[in-house]
């Protein structure tokens, strides 16, 4: 079965200290992986998409990677704005749509 | 000038109940969708609209049923309100490939 899986579930940062969230998937015939952010009580706002391995996009303080079975989204010095949940989610042939259960980012000043 | 926008972002009832959630998006897209995000902040795809068709219907009690009057609004309906029927529902629109999603504000749905 398709599945989306992040790690991990929960992540507590100083201000300024840099790390990594991840997404592994076994979806079959992957046509993009997107990450969106989520404050809460909102919807989710979307971030990246990336369609292949190899594959990098940058904005601002974020940077999404992918490989053929994960993908990366890299914090550079964290601010407190940044503390959110953030949501992988993969698109799969006919169209279908799979989420992680995310990762809650909270940054401390 | 919202992008997607769901009316109403409350909705408390009873159980047994029948109720709708409306919405609407203003970005000329072409596929619509509605989510459900349980008490652990998972987002499972309910349906998809695209030019007023429906393309997908995951496994949905019949309870519930999506209408799409239009390309720019897509209305969930619920009948015979359940307790597990509490969720936030999301709306989301989307143009052609890549399906890069905007969401709306979610209406928070609370059976008692």
């Amino acid at each position: 079965e398709d599945q989306v899986t992040q790690s991990p579930e929960a992540l507590r940062l100083q201000e300024g200290e840099s790390s990594s969230l991840n997404c592994s998937y076994t979806v079959s015939g992957l046509r993009g992986l997107f990450w969106y952010r989520q404050d809460p009580g909102k919807g989710p706002e979307f971030l990246f998409t990336l369609y292949s391995a190899g594959e990098e996009k940058e904005k601002e303080r974020l940077k999404a990677t992918l490989t053929k079975k994960e993908s990366f989204l890299h914090i550079t010095a964290p601010k407190p704005e940044d503390s959110a949940t953030y949501l992988c989610a993969v698109q799969a042939p006919g169209n279908q749509f799979y989420f992680g259960t995310g990762t809650s980012l909270t940054v401390i000043p | 000038d919202t992008a997607v926008s769901q009316t109403p972002k409350y909705l408390v009832t009873q159980m047994g109940n029948d109720k709708s959630i409306k919405c609407e998006q203003n970005l000329g897209h072409d596929t619509m969708y509605w989510y459900k995000q349980d008490s652990k902040k998972f987002l499972k795809i309910m349906f998809s609209y695209n030019n007023k068709e429906l393309i997908i219907n995951e496994t949905v009690p019949n309870r519930f049923s999506p209408k799409s009057p239009d390309k720019a609004h897509l209305n969930l309906h619920i009948n015979s309100l359940e307790l597990g029927d509490s969720a936030v529902y999301f709306c989301a629109s989307a143009r052609g490939f890549p399906n890069e999603q905007f969401f709306g504000p979610g209406t928070r749905l609370t059976v008692l």
